[in-house]
């Protein structure tokens, strides 16, 4: 049981380039989520999933987007990547959390912008 | 939407001591409330959770934290701390009914010198 896994676990890119990052996780959650962490800021969500097929928008969106083809995995994209993008990601999954459920974190992208 | 604030961004005590985190939280609508910790260049795991019930909760390590309704406070506490505690310390709330999210704090950098 891997739980959540993250490819790849750091990347350095230059501006303008564009990249996915891929979160995988084998607990057949239906929830998943995209966050930012900075220093000082905490964890900011980017993007997130209720389902396969559906995602919406969190707190930080611009300059991403994201794809949920299947249940267990959860892309991140940035198309044209600047250096505000340079943060460390972090993947997570979930039950739906009326239930009390937890969120299950994965190891983490870092990633540097030049 | 919630917002979370973590009083404290850094908090150093020396080992053995005792150590209080404190958290506030925005709405006194019914949340679920967490504490999570994240060591260095590592995801976040879970410590502790508030569903319901007693609202002195215990989780791993021999941490707890205790649930406040009226101050709408959810702070993390430990009798004895060791060096093996240093970390980061989030915490974290979502709503019962409408909860599709986590709303995170900051961050409370816990150091314990030896």
């Amino acid at each position: 049981n891997a739980g959540v896994t993250q490819t790849p676990k750091f990347r350095v890119l230059k501006t303008g380039q564009s990249m996915t990052l891929l979160c995988a996780q084998d607990m057949n959650h239906e929830y998943m989520y995209w966050y930012r962490q900075d220093p000082g800021m905490g964890l900011r969500l980017i993007h997130y999933s209720v389902g396969e097929g559906t995602t919406a928008k969190g707190e930080v969106p611009d300059g991403y987007n994201v794809s949920r083809l299947k249940k267990q995995n959860f892309l991140l994209g940035l198309e044209s990547a600047a250096p505000s993008q340079t943060s460390v990601y972090f993947c997570a999954s979930s039950a739906p959390l009326n239930r009390g459920d937890t969120q299950y974190f994965g190891p983490g992208t870092r990633l540097t912008v030049l | 939407a919630q917002s979370v604030t973590q009083l404290d961004s850094q908090v150093p005590v020396f080992e053995e001591a005792p150590v209080e985190l404190r958290c506030n939280y925005s709405s006194s609508v019914s949340v679920y409330l967490f504490w999570y910790v994240q060591y260095p260049n590592q995801g976040l795991q879970l410590l502790l959770k508030y569903l319901s019930g007693s609202t002195l909760v215990k989780g791993i390590n021999g941490f707890e934290a205790e649930f406040n309704k009226s101050q709408t406070s959810f702070h993390l506490r430990k009798p004895s701390v060791h060096i093996s505690a240093t970390a980061e310390y989030f915490c974290a709330v979502s709503d019962r009914n409408t909860g599709n999210q986590f709303y995170f704090g900051t961050g409370t950098s816990l150091t314990v010198i030896p």
